[in-house]
């Protein structure tokens, strides 16, 4: 079975200070996805990136970054230069070839002006 | 915005009523998935639809059932309500197949409480 774990509840930061937001996953499948979702109050789930397992590079777009190690199986996402905007609850989920999209409980980030 | 779209945004039940969610994919794709996402929680895999048929469910129980029409739009039906089902409803769209990159792209949602 699969399982993602979403260790921060709560992050408070004030804007412009950066943060990183931690997923550990669980998994004996070799091949899998990673993804990272954003839910902003209004409720609608944004999809922000998706990771393959063969694919432990890096990925930097803009103000946002994700590290992905299988060695710890981790798929960290940081946001640098945070801003209020970036307010919101963000998922880490995990799937098996799209299908039974595991989440974790969430990390409710606060950016504070 | 993804192009997915829910009906409808809200949703007042009684518990023992039935009730049954709408939802367009994003052109593009053929695959839906329902989630129940309750308050503070990540959302909870139901079960998935493609090329009309369930492809995948999770831990819930036979009276949730859903349909996939020829369109790739979906229903999610849920019998005897009860108050625990009072959540927040979320469509996802994918493309399955040749060409899949197997993100899940997702609709605003509809609110049920059952009261």
């Amino acid at each position: 079975a699969q399982k993602v774990t979403q260790a921060q509840t709560e992050i408070s930061v004030v804007e412009k200070e950066d943060v990183t937001l931690d997923c550990v996953y669980e998994t004996r499948d070799t091949t899998y996805y990673l993804f990272w979702y954003k839910q902003p109050p209004s409720g609608e789930l944004v999809f922000l990136i998706r990771r393959n397992s063969f694919d432990e590079q890096n990925e930097i777009s803009g103000r946002y970054s994700w590290n992905f190690q299988k060695s710890t199986s981790s798929f960290n996402f940081t946001i640098t230069a945070s801003q209020v905007v970036d307010s919101a609850v963000y998922f880490c989920a995990l799937s098996l070839y799209g299908q039974n999209f595991v989440f974790g409980p969430g990390t409710r980030l606060s950016v504070l002006p | 915005e993804t192009g997915v779209t829910q009906s409808p945004t809200h949703l007042i039940k009684t518990r023992g009523q039935q009730v049954t969610l709408r939802c367009s994919s994003q052109s593009g794709h053929n695959t839906v998935s329902w989630y129940q996402q309750a308050l503070g929680q990540g959302p909870q895999f139901i079960f998935q639809y493609y090329r009309e048929e369930e492809n995948g469910r999770g831990n819930f129980p036979p009276r949730f059932s859903g349909l996939q029409f020829p369109n790739y739009s979906s229903e999610l039906n849920v019998n005897a309500l009860e108050l625990d089902d009072s959540a927040l409803y979320l469509c996802a769209s994918s493309l399955k197949g040749e060409g899949a990159r197997y993100e899940q792209y997702f609709g605003p949602g509809t609110r049920l409480t059952v009261t």
